[in-house]
């Protein structure tokens, strides 16, 4: 079945450095990717999406370039701030069918000052 | 304002007690989903509905049931609950099928803890 795979973490950055978290997929077909953000104390909300190959999903200073030929969607962002202290979740959909999003672990950042 | 409400945030009961948890939706979605969160596992699909009166089964649906009898809303029920139904749980709702790219609204949670 479809899956997804994430770099796991925590991981903990200084304020303003560069960051990459890695998600892979497997997948049948054409999925649709994203990359949703937890806050602390709060639910999931979507930061960003692509939904065919070589898209670019951008938001907040975050990016991720759907790639089809490494299967990866990998999420970047050149300077993190403090407030980037969250957990990041890779997920997918099928472009038909049924099959409902598909999550990946999680990947938890903290950014100190 | 769009938003997927859940109720209680809190909850702690013991072995055998029955629960609902509520969910409610006010975007007119047509697809809605329960899931519950534990570290080290990430997300996990409970239930999901496709539209009024059509449920599914996710990936871990045992000790858990639902109903879709109204479009926005959603409640999850625990029958009998047991200590390993401790967990924080999600409920989302999405136009169509949360396929095609289409974004999954997320309540806040409900932190269940069962003695």
């Amino acid at each position: 079945g479809d899956s997804v795979t994430q770099m796991e973490g925590p991981v903990t950055l200084s304020e303003e450095a560069f960051l990459t978290i890695n998600c892979t997929y497997t997948a049948t077909g054409y999925p649709s990717l994203f990359w949703y953000v937890q806050y602390p104390g709060e639910g999931l909300q979507l930061l960003l999406k692509a939904t065919k190959a070589d898209d670019k999903g951008s938001n907040k200073g975050f990016e991720a370039t759907y790639r089809k030929e490494t299967t990866s969607f990998h999420l970047e962002k050149g300077s993190v701030q403090v407030s980037d202290s969250a957990v990041y979740f890779c997920a997918l959909t099928p472009n038909s069918g049924n099959t409902p999003l598909v999550f990946g672990k999680g990947t938890r950042l903290s950014v100190i000052a | 304002e769009a938003q997927v409400t859940q109720n209680p945030r809190y909850l702690i009961t013991v072995t055998g007690k029955k629960l609902t948890v509520t969910c409610s939706q006010n975007m007119n979605h047509e697809y809605m989903s329960w899931y519950r969160q534990d570290p080290g596992l990430g997300l996990r699909q409970i239930y999901y509905s496709m539209n009024v009166e059509v449920t599914d089964k996710g990936d871990v649906p045992e000790g858990y049931k639902v109903s879709r009898k109204e479009k926005r809303n959603f409640p999850l029920i625990l029958e009998s609950p047991s200590p390993n139904q401790t967990s924080l749980y999600f409920c989302a709702s999405s136009d169509v099928g949360a396929w095609g790219g289409y974004e999954q609204y997320f309540g806040p949670g409900t932190r269940l803890t069962v003695t």
